[in-house]
């Protein structure tokens, strides 16, 4: 089983819908949790990132923690062309010596 | 602010040549990531410093792989010899708030012929 899992996508939307990408997790020490942005021939971005359990957020976008269920969210609320691109979840734990690990990512297209 | 600086931004080269990537980290940050990204395997760390310290280097696929942090702002990754299964788009990343908050450079896009 892998650390993380992500649902590749590709997901396709409409402009101003709202967005929810996903990821699952094994490993119930992870206490980080990230989320980059990564558009096409670019390095990946940090959007934002949580501690534990709970929400984050940041204009149009909400990280989501839930760790009794090991599965994390973002939320775009009124999506925008801009926001295509490939979004990577991540995370690390302090009992993971020095382990952290990357989401395969998820390929979002919203269209105008 | 200058962001992670990394050189060359595009490389081909044959089989079997020597190659080396190099990356600038953003100033006062002390942890320094190497990555290799491709479409079938995703992001895969390769290496990992901390204050110019290899911390862990399990991700290193093999001995044809090398990293070296000689100080705070430069550090080289080199594989000799190259083979095609290397082409992939090489990203370095600086932290000052360890791996929980990385800031990724433009990546150096390898294909080996």
């Amino acid at each position: 089983q892998k650390e993380v899992e992500q649902d590749p996508g590709p997901l396709s939307v409409p402009e101003g819908a709202i967005v929810s990408l996903n990821c699952t997790y094994s490993n119930s020490a992870f206490q980080y949790f990230m989320w980059y942005r990564q558009y096409s021939r670019k390095g990946p971005e940090l959007l934002m990132y949580t501690y534990s359990s709970g929400n984050k957020e940041d204009g149009r976008f909400t990280a989501q923690v839930d760790k009794s269920s090991k599965y994390i969210s973002l939320f775009i609320r009124d999506s925008q062309p801009s926001d295509s691109a490939t979004y990577l979840c991540a995370m690390v734990g302090p009992n993971t010596g020095n382990q952290f690990y990357f989401g395969t990512g998820t390929s979002l297209t919203v269209i105008p | 602010d200058a962001g992670v600086i990394q050189s060359p931004r595009h490389e081909v080269t044959e089989m079997g040549q020597e190659v080396t990537l190099r990356c600038k980290p953003i100033s006062g940050h002390n942890s320094l990531f190497w990555y290799r990204q491709t479409m079938m395997r995703g992001l895969e760390l390769l290496i990992y410093f901390n204050n110019n310290v290899p911390i862990d280097d399990s991700g290193m696929p093999e001995d044809r792989f090398s990293a070296k942090m000689p100080n705070a702002s430069f550090s080289t990754l080199k594989i000799q010899p190259s083979e095609p299964r290397d082409s992939a788009v090489y990203f370095c990343a600086s932290s000052v708030r360890g791996p929980y908050e990385q800031y990724f450079g433009p990546g150096t896009r390898l294909t080996v012929t």
